[in-house]
């Protein structure tokens, strides 16, 4: 266990629906950032929420919205999904993302399915 | 150029042999680099952070950081079946952006 936890482990979707992923941490920790991992692809990075306030989205589509009520917490709202979303969904936390040494630590992932 | 590269493998090492994983990155300003594990369905892992060049020895893993040839390593020795997994390498650049390169499949035969 790393301090992080996610529900649900596992989602399945049509792409009309609305569901929303939880991330919670238990390190103290001021930084969260949602990841999303394909198949043969490198992490990517969509969002970075430090101290509460949304410092980085990575071009990510509408579709995929944060929120982040305090520095425990990290929400992703999920709205009208295309199959190419289906992936793991992958939240972390770090001490602060201003801090040089940014260590990250992992959750288990959400795997999501759009069908 | 990727900004992160690694080599995908597989990269196939005997039991107890010294495995070698490497990692190159463009970005010049980078200051943080670490090294995460992850096992099939399972999310990375934190193994290894080096900051400064040289060596930097935890157990079996050392982390090797050259920033003029902007190359940072991982070594495993003693390799055990256990260790089989993807390796990560991540890189904090420019602008405290972190990336990732695609990570580099071990498999230890027993």
């Amino acid at each position: 266990e790393t301090g992080v936890t996610q529900t649900p482990r596992h989602l399945v979707m049509g792409m009309t629906n609305k569901k929303s992923l939880k991330c919670e941490q238990h390190l103290g920790h001021n930084a969260m950032y949602w990841y999303k991992q394909s198949a043969k692809k490198p992490l990517e990075l969509m969002f970075v929420y430090n101290f509460k306030e949304q410092t980085e989205n990575n071009s990510v589509p509408s579709r995929f919205s944060p929120e982040c009520p305090n520095s425990s917490h990290l929400f992703l709202h999920l709205h009208t999904l295309q199959p190419e979303d289906s992936a793991l969904y992958l939240c972390a936390s770090s001490q602060d993302q201003g801090s040089l040494r940014d260590e990250q630590y992992f959750g288990p992932g959400t795997r999501l399915t759009v069908t | 150029q990727k900004e992160v590269e690694q080599n995908s493998g597989p990269l196939s090492v005997p039991e107890g042999a010294i495995a070698s994983l490497n990692c190159t990155y463009s970005d010049r300003v980078s200051q943080s680099f670490f090294w995460y594990r992850q096992y099939s369905g399972k999310s990375p892992e934190l193994i290894m952070s080096i900051y400064s060049n040289g060596d930097k020895e935890d157990g079996r893993f050392t982390a090797q950081l050259n920033k003029a040839s902007q190359y940072v390593s991982l070594l495993i020795r003693d390799s055990q079946p256990s260790d089989s997994a993807t390796y990560l390498c991540a890189v904090v650049g420019g602008y405290q952006k972190v990336t990732f390169g695609t990570g580099t499949k071990l498999q230890v035969i027993p």
